[in-house]
């Protein structure tokens, strides 16, 4: 069975804290994708990674960061954690060779 | 006041009944289009898809149709239960665009009991 697991399912964290989120997945994936998701906007690509150690901006990487060391690890960095990224944060995953994606089951940040 | 954008379009129908999610794409040149379905505390999870050079594939109570010539895509669920409710995204994907999803906004569906 496929698995994407993400480090919280809920997150508090100050304005200005370094916040880190954390997805794996167990599926031998090359590719894995960062997304905020807000009500009416839909998904939002924040970065994704084609493979270790690669990473490409999406559409709103402003205040993101992202690191991937080994392939089951995608992380997610905040650097100074702002109010207006109080978001559900969602992990996915797929091969290189399919377009489909499989998510985690999300992390809701609230930045206060 | 309440800003564009920043509510869900909600779909509500009796339980039994049969629903029908729409969507509209934006680029012609998608290969393939899938529909998710996202339940309230989980990622979304795959429905089913449809190629661009099909016009209809069905699936488990679930029927998808493609129109290209107005980019619409729709979402038919048959005799609608309970468990159905959860929000419904469609997305595109195109090969030549850099082998990634582009979401649409996605509409909630309420089903009462």
């Amino acid at each position: 069975d496929v698995k994407v697991t993400q480090s919280s399912r809920y997150l508090v964290k100050r304005t200005g804290e370094k916040v880190f989120l954390e997805c794996v997945q167990d599926m031998d994936h090359e590719n894995m994708f960062w997304y905020r998701q807000d009500p009416g906007l839909g998904l939002r690509l924040i970065y994704f990674s084609y493979d270790v150690k690669m990473k490409e901006k999406g559409d709103i990487p402003e205040g993101y960061s992202v690191s991937r060391e080994k392939k089951e690890r995608f992380s997610l960095i905040l650097e100074s954690a702002s109010t207006n990224q109080t978001s559900m944060y969602l992990c996915a995953s797929k091969p290189w060779d399919s377009y489909e994606q499989y998510f985690g089951p999300g992390t809701r940040l609230t930045v206060t | 006041g309440e800003s564009v954008g920043l509510h869900l379009p909600t779909l509500s129908v009796q339980e039994g009944d049969n629903s029908i999610i729409n969507c509209a794409y934006s680029n012609s040149a998608s290969d393939y289009f899938i529909w998710y379905k996202q339940e309230s505390g989980k990622g979304p999870q795959f429905i089913i898809d449809i190629r661009s050079n099909m016009d209809k594939r069905q699936g488990q109570r679930v029927t998808v149709l493609l129109n290209k010539t107005v980019k619409h895509l729709s979402l038919q669920i048959a005799a609608t239960q309970p468990g159905d409710s959860a929000v419904y995204f469609c997305a595109e994907w195109d090969l030549n665009a850099g082998n990634m999803l582009t979401f649409g906004g996605g509409t909630r569906l309420m089903v009462k009991p």
